[in-house]
């Protein structure tokens, strides 16, 4: 069964600095997909952004980027310019391709404060 | 558009009881799933339905919970005999056709049982 680590239960960060989560998984498949998400006290689980395995190149969302290193089985999330309204819950997520088996694997989380 | 919704919003119930959660996907998505998610951990899956069969429900922890989604849109997440360990909140994700779409979630019910 695939796992998703996190590491880092917590975070912290200085507004409008950067800040990097961490996220490593195990698998043996060569082709899925990685997501964040992120989780505000509502609850609402919110993504942040995917990654295709199959794609070399880092996918960036705005002032989000992750730093995917198929090798080394990880992904990591770098938040920059944090702002207030980052702070959260942040889950990694792993999905296998194979059909009729598309849920999500997910982390233990890391909670980050931005502090003003 | 409208997002994800479910309902109730909190459940509390006394052990043994029988609840029922709802859950609305967002117009036009195929697939839903269920997750449940224990104080300070990530969610873990229940079900996912693609249309109205459930495809995967390798996830229920036992026969206590059934999950159903009788016309391919609103699903019930059904526990009986409800215990104190099933004390979590109830995520309900939905996604549209393809692989490379991510779930979108609900809010979530938080379910406590006394």
């Amino acid at each position: 069964a695939q796992t998703v680590t996190q590491s880092q239960p917590e975070m912290s960060v200085q507004e409008a600095e950067t800040v990097t989560l961490s996220c490593t998984y195990d698998t043996s498949e060569s082709d899925y997909y990685l997501f964040w998400y992120k989780q505000p006290p509502s609850r609402q689980m919110i993504l942040v952004i995917r990654q295709e395995a199959y794609k070399q190149q880092n996918a960036t969302e705005n002032r989000f980027s992750v730093n995917f290193q198929k090798a080394a089985k990880s992904f990591s999330l770098k938040i920059s310019d944090s702002q207030l309204g980052d702070a959260a819950m942040y889950f990694c997520a792993y999905r296998t391709p194979q059909t009729g088996a598309n849920n999500l694997f997910f982390g233990t989380g890391t909670r980050l404060t931005v502090i003003p | 558009g409208a997002g994800v919704s479910q309902t109730p919003s909190n459940k509390v119930t006394e052990k043994g009881k029988y609840v029922e959660l709802r859950c609305d996907p967002i117009s036009g998505h195929t697939a839903l799933y269920w997750y449940r998610q224990s104080l300070g951990q990530g969610p873990e899956f229940l079900i996912y339905f693609q249309g109205t069969g459930a495809a995967d429900d390798s996830g229920l922890p036992n026969d206590r919970f059934f999950a159903v989604r009788p016309e391919g849109s609103v699903s019930t997440l059904k526990i009986q005999r409800t215990e104190r360990g099933d004390s979590a909140v109830y995520l309900c994700a939905s996604s549209p056709p393809g692989l490379q779409s991510g779930q979108f979630f609900g809010p979530g019910t938080r379910l406590t049982v006394l």
